[in-house]
């Protein structure tokens, strides 16, 4: 099956660092990847929509000058955090979705686990 | 606006069975997808409908009702495994996916 991995698993760093997450595609193109965040006993929230080669969609309410995303090919996208704040402390995850039959679900990484002291 | 509901939390005991419901209202529908997620971990796909009716795979098996706005859930012969968060999505016209709140499965002994 669609195998989605992201890296890294948790990284703990100092605030106003960057820290840069890294989504890939292993086994499929993945015309679009999306970025979540997910604060404790919090459902997903969508932070942005990329689509490769072009420029990231942010939700309302997400900096798009802090969250820089690029997808610059099919199998890759990267989500970095820009001067982090305790604040985005949390659980990202990525998910990607390729050329498929309506049925296909979204395919997810592990997420990442960030910790700003 | 758009909104899913679904319980936020559920108790049930081992080896029973349990239901999940989650209701919506979305800007069009493209399909209902259940997922679910271990505390600190990625969700996972369950299942996946699009047209009314049940779909079954293995112990869990997903309804869905159109006309309702309504899908469920159900889990059989519950393992201590199966808690977990159960989260309700729907894709909308844009084949944007609208995520519930996700409901908190606890199994008892």
């Amino acid at each position: 099956g669609a195998v989605v991995s992201q890296h890294p698993s948790r990284v703990i760093c100092k605030s106003g660092t960057s820290v840069k997450i890294e989504c890939r595609s292993l086994d499929f193109q993945a015309t679009t990847m999306f970025w979540y965040r997910q604060f404790p006993k919090q459902s997903l929230m969508l932070m942005a929509t990329s689509n490769e080669g072009s420029k990231a969609t942010y939700e309302q309410g997400v900096e798009k000058d802090k969250f820089l995303i690029n997808h610059a090919s099919l199998t890759l996208s990267t989500l970095t955090v820009t001067s982090a704040h305790p604040e985005d402390s949390s659980f990202y995850i990525c998910s990607a979705r390729g050329s498929y039959p309506d049925s296909s679900p979204l395919h997810f990484g592990n997420g990442t686990r960030l910790t700003v002291t | 606006g758009q909104n899913i509901d679904q319980p936020t939390e559920m108790t049930a005991t081992e080896g029973a069975i349990v239901q999940i419901n989650c209701t919506y209202q979305t800007s069009g529908f493209n399909g209902l997808f259940w997922y679910q997620q271990h505390a600190g971990e990625a969700p996972t796909f369950l299942s996946y409908n699009v047209l009314d009716g049940l779909e079954e795979k293995g112990r869990f098996s997903s309804f869905l009702s159109r006309s309702k706005g309504y899908s469920y859930l159900l889990l059989k012969e519950l393992q201590m495994k199966d808690s977990a968060s159960y989260l309700c999505a729907v894709r909308d016209s844009n084949y944007q996916l609208i995520w519930g709140a996700g409901t908190k499965l606890i199994i008892k002994p």
